[in-house]
Formats: C-alpha cells, structure tokens, sequence
C-alpha cells in the first residue's frame, strides 16, 4: 500500500522568502509518480509540479521545484520568492497502479 | 468551456432523496475519477474510470452509483446518503490510467446531507 506522510499542518512565511514543504512516501512499487497540487479556498485542485520515480533530474516548473531524494523517499515542493497568492492549502500525492493517494495537506499562509 | 466542469456547485439533499453530480472533462482523456474530500482528511478515491471501463473501486458503499457513459462525463448517482457522506466531491481526469500522468481536478460539488 502506498502511503504519503505530510509532517507540517501549517506554515506561516513572510512574503519574498522561500518555502519548503515537506513530504515522505511509502511504496513498494518500482515505477510511481509524485505530485503536488496547490488547493485555494475556492476548493479546485490545482496541478503544480510532477516528478518520475525514474527522473534522474528535479522537476521544475516557475517558481516550483520538486526536491526528490530517492533513497529518502522524500520529494519535497520548493516555492521562490513566495506571493500572497500562494496561500493555499497545499498537498503531496503519489500515483501508482490505482490512481492517487494525497496527504493530509499543509496550510500554507504567506504573511505580507 | 475548458478543463474539468462539475456540476451542482452546491447540493443539500435529505437522506430520503435521489441526487446525481455530473463532471464533464474538456480535455481529450479518457481516464475520470471520483474522489471525496472530508473536513480534516486526506482526498480519498472512490471510483477510476479508464477508457469506460470502471478499474477501481475503493470499497466505497452502494449508496453511491457511478456512471461512464463516455470518456468524457462521468456521473455519481446518489441514493439513501447519510449524513457522514457530507463532503466536498472532486472529478478528475487524467490522459489515461497509470502513474504518470497528472490527473486535472474540477472545482468540486459541495454536499450537504441533512
């Protein structure tokens, strides 16, 4: 079974400064997928960044990187140069055979 | 339209009654799914849909009804909920089944069961 442990409840960060939000995986699978998705109050899920279990580089995507550590089984979302607009609850997930398995999630709060 | 729609935004519905939320994907995919959001609790899948054919489901009761008609709208039939069943439920969907593909969230349909 997979599993997906996201340690921080909650996150308060001044605007400007970088974010980094844990998350540890569990799986016995060779070949997954790891994600993070930004979820606003509104409720919509929104896809930030992916990273291959097979990728030997970090996903980037903008402002997003993934910092994936194998051996860790950790795959942790970097935010630079954090915005008011990236408060948000933010949540880790993985992919296997059958569709996603999500964290708990963290509450980011970025403070002006 | 774009993305992933769902329609009701919102439903209140009593534990007597028949309901159906409908997603619609925009997308061109033809894996859909449904999951369910309670308060405090990690996103938990219920049904996956892969080319039409149901591949998933997660022990979810039989008060709750998916339908496939198509790769590109998927329905959730509801019947006899109980007020546990009070949660905010997403569609996705994803280009196919399978690990590496991110799956395109809608905004959800907001249910309350009184």
């Amino acid at each position: 079974a997979q599993k997906i442990t996201q340690t921080q409840p909650g996150m308060f960060v001044q605007e400007k400064e970088a974010v980094t939000l844990d998350c540890t995986y569990d799986t016995s699978d060779q070949s997954y997928g790891l994600f993070w998705y930004k979820q606003p109050s509104s409720g919509e899920m929104i896809f930030l960044i992916y990273q291959g279990s097979y990728d030997e580089q970090n996903a980037t995507e903008g402002r997003y990187s993934l910092n994936f550590q194998k051996a860790r089984k950790s795959a942790n979302l970097v935010i630079s140069a954090s915005q008011l607009g990236d408060s948000a609850m933010y949540f880790c997930a993985m992919s296997g055979a059958d569709g996603l398995t999500f964290g708990k999630g963290t509450h980011l709060i970025i403070q002006p | 339209e774009t993305g992933v729609t769902q329609t009701p935004r919102h439903l209140v519905m009593g534990m007597t009654n028949k309901k159906s939320l409908k997603c619609e994907q925009h997308l061109g995919h033809n894996a859909m799914y449904w999951y369910k959001q309670s308060a405090k609790k990690p996103l938990e899948l219920m049904f996956v849909y892969n080319f039409k054919e149901q591949t998933e489901n997660n022990s979810v009761p039989s008060r709750f009804s998916p339908e496939c008609p198509n790769s590109s709208h998927l329905f959730l039939h509801l019947h006899t909920l109980q007020p546990e069943d009070s949660a905010l439920y997403l569609c996705a969907s994803s280009p196919t089944g399978g690990p590496h593909y991110e799956q395109y969230f809608g905004p959800g349909t907001r249910l309350t069961v009184t």
